[in-house]
């Protein structure tokens, strides 16, 4: 069965401090792997995404990264700001009529 | 903002209304999605229409029922919900319903059923 297992559920962290959110995946066969942003209220945003032969990519202060071996990939932000509270969500492409399937999101707070 | 938007924001309704939800893609977009999103849980698929025509319905309750008059309209028809279906919906839109085609999301319709 395709999953798609984020972690941790929810991080509070100081304004300024970065932080590593992780995402594993047993999704097979592999297309990409999306990670959105989804501020309260709003519907998720796109961040980045990564196909089987990337393993970096990076949007301002997001960093993604991608080991298509172990089926991990993870979210680095950087010096973060307050307007990164959101819920970060990690998404695969795999097969399937539309082929996609939902991690839980990480719930992210920065607190000043 | 990302070209898709629904009306309404908000929703309360009784077990025994009828109600709709409403999407709009300005994005010249061929393929839309109706998404549920409850609390602590995965976004889930409810249906998938590629030129106006449904590609994939996951087994969604009838008391669901989704329209798409045109390439960039859906709506969501609602009649004797359960306390349950309270949850976020979200529409989505993208260029096709291929495996790659990045999907942009609505606002959502935060809908309460009491």
């Amino acid at each position: 069965k395709n999953q798609v297992e984020q972690s941790p559920q929810s991080l509070i962290i100081l304004e300024g401090k970065n932080c590593t959110l992780q995402c594993n995946y047993t999704v097979s066969p592999f297309s990409n792997l999306r990670w959105y942003k989804q501020d309260t209220g709003r519907g998720p945003v796109s961040l980045t995404i990564m196909t089987f032969s990337e393993n970096t990519k990076s949007n301002g202060r997001y960093t993604a990264t991608l080991d298509a071996d172990t089926k991990q990939s993870s979210l680095h932000i950087t010096a973060s700001q307050l307007s990164d509270s959101a819920s970060y969500i990690c998404v695969v492409r795999g097969g399937g009529a539309d082929g996609l399937t939902f991690g839980k999101g990480t719930h992210l707070i920065i607190q000043p | 903002e990302t070209g898709v938007t629904q009306t309404p924001r908000h929703l309360v309704m009784g077990m025994t209304n009828k109600k709709s939800l409403k999407c709009e893609q300005h994005l010249g977009h061929n393929a839309m999605y109706w998404y549920k999103q409850s609390a602590k849980k995965p976004l889930e698929l409810m249906f998938v229409y590629s030129l106006e025509e449904r590609v994939e319905n996951n087994s969604v309750p009838s008391r669901f029922s989704p329209e798409c008059p045109n390439s960039s309209h859906l709506f969501l028809h609602l009649h004797t919900l359960q306390p349950e279906d309270s949850a976020l919906y979200l529409c989505a839109s993208s260029q096709e319903s291929g495996t790659f085609y990045e999907q942009y999301f609505g606002p959502g319709t935060r809908l309460t059923v009491t």
